[in-house]
């Protein structure tokens, strides 16, 4: 079984900071999202990174892979009200044809961001 | 961009009583996952489908089942519903060789009196 174990779980500061969240695992896995989930809404996909030691980049955001594949991190540059809800991350682990697990996600506990004006 | 569509988007129904929800994938997607929200967790993966055929099965109750149709929509039947299936449920789908990017649906909000 995979598990993803996310920090922080709340994390309230001012507009303008910056902040970091993390997700670990002992898994290495295949792919790992980053969602972000407003309340009663679906996870919108913020990011995919599926190779080792990858770094992406949308607006403020930066998304880092760990070399082995195990861990993430999200990094919020300068951070604004519209920042505020709940982020996620996911791993999935693809196996060939002839495995049992076809890219099904396992998702961390996530992170509620308060950013106040 | 056609999204996932999902019917019902709020369900309340009484316990013992049946429920059956349903997702419409993107057009063109070959893989539809089902997961459970309950109230301050993550998604839970209950079960998925590639090419109408049962692919992965997580922590779905005997209670539960689902199909993938010819027409590549999904429907999660729910039967002798239980108060602690009151959450959200989430289809996702996506081309499974696409490093998983899955989609996700707005959600059915089920509530269980």
């Amino acid at each position: 079984t995979q598990l993803l174990e996310q920090s922080p779980q709340f994390l309230s500061i001012q507009e303008g900071e910056n902040l970091t969240v993390y997700c670990n695992s002992s898994s290495v896995f295949s792919s790992l999202q980053w969602y972000r989930q407003e309340p009663g809404e679906g996870p919108v996909l913020l990011v995919t990174v599926v190779t080792g030691g990858e770094v992406k980049k949308l607006k403020r955001l930066t998304f880092q892979f760990g070399d082995a594949r195990k861990d993430s991190s999200l990094h919020i540059t300068a951070a604004q009200p519209g920042d505020t809800g709940l982020y996620l991350c996911a791993g999935a682990v693809n196996l060939n044809a002839g495995g049992t697990s076809y890219g099904k996600l396992t998702f961390g506990q996530g992170t509620i961001l308060t950013v106040h004006p | 961009a056609a999204g996932v569509i999902q019917s019902p988007r709020h369900l309340i129904k009484e316990k013992r009583e049946t429920a059956t929800l349903k997702c419409y994938p993107i057009p063109r997607h070959d893989t539809v996952y089902w997961y459970q929200q309950g109230p301050g967790q993550d998604p839970q993966f209950l079960i998925s489908f590639y090419e109408k055929m049962q692919s992965d099965k997580g922590s779905i109750p005997d209670r539960f089942s689902a199909q993938q149709f010819s027409d590549y929509h999904s429907e999660l039947n729910m039967s002798s519903l239980e108060l602690g299936d009151s959450a959200l449920y989430f289809c996702a789908s996506n081309l499974l060789l696409t490093h998983n990017e899955q989609f996700f649906g707005p959600g059915t909000r089920l509530t269980v009196l």
